[in-house]
């Protein structure tokens, strides 16, 4: 592994339906992130974590959750998909006090 | 509150061309600010970025970008367009050199033969 990886690529999900995306790192950042992005929204922050073992609500967190039992991954959680639910999902990670955020490639999520 | 404007959404240059990308911030304190660059299919990379250095930032592939307080601005620009820059770019603010970033809507740049 090299930097961050993010499983699926991409998934089609009925609404309702409960779905769990992954994100690892392999380059021991303190901090993690997860972000929609959205025609013409830009990116948007729904959960963070400073540091293994503490998480934070973002901009956009309802419908989200999010843990980090360890340093190197950051699972999002979808509990019950809603169509609106629709984007394309990047995790990223950063040196605490570090500008430089590292991005994976994304998963591309349709909830139908 | 933090918030980035990109002025917009599309902007089409020919290669070899001046590419502009302008991107205004607000900031109560004073900011850090990235510019990252999205290639189709792909995730976020760094292009480069302002952290109270010198205002004039320069970063990969010819692109630079300057601070300027007094405008509460960060364009992008780079003398020469090539086909490869065919992406699109996202501004960002930060207070605390990137632990929270807000990111602009984006802009798609277009580059004809």
């Amino acid at each position: 592994i090299a930097g961050i990886t993010q499983a699926p690529t991409s998934q089609i999900l009925a609404a309702g339906r409960r779905m769990t995306l992954r994100c690892t790192q392999d380059m021991r950042h303190n901090a993690m992130y997860w972000y929609r992005q959205d025609l013409g929204l830009g990116l948007r922050l729904i959960h963070y974590s400073n540091t293994a073992g503490t998480t934070g609500k973002g901009e956009v967190p309802d419908g989200y959750s999010v843990s980090r039992a360890n340093t190197d991954d950051f699972p999002l959680t979808l509990a019950s998909a809603v169509p609106s639910q629709t984007s394309v999902y990047f995790c990223a990670s950063s040196r605490t006090g570090e500008g430089e955020q590292f991005f994976g490639p994304g998963t591309r999520l349709t909830v139908l | 509150a933090q918030s980035v404007t990109q002025l917009g959404s599309h902007v089409s240059v020919s290669e070899g061309a001046l590419v502009l990308l302008r991107c205004n911030y607000s900031s109560s304190v004073p900011p850090y600010l990235f510019w990252y660059v999205q290639y189709p299919n792909q995730g976020l990379q760094l292009l480069l970025k302002y952290t109270s250095a010198a205002t004039l930032v320069k970063g990969i592939n010819g692109f630079e970008a300057e601070f300027k307080k007094s405008e509460t601005s960060f364009h992008l620009t780079k003398p020469s367009a090539h086909m490869s820059d065919a992406a699109e770019y996202f501004c960002a603010v930060s207070f605390n050199a990137g632990n929270m970033l807000t990111f602009g809507g984006g802009t798609r740049l277009m580059v004809k033969p």
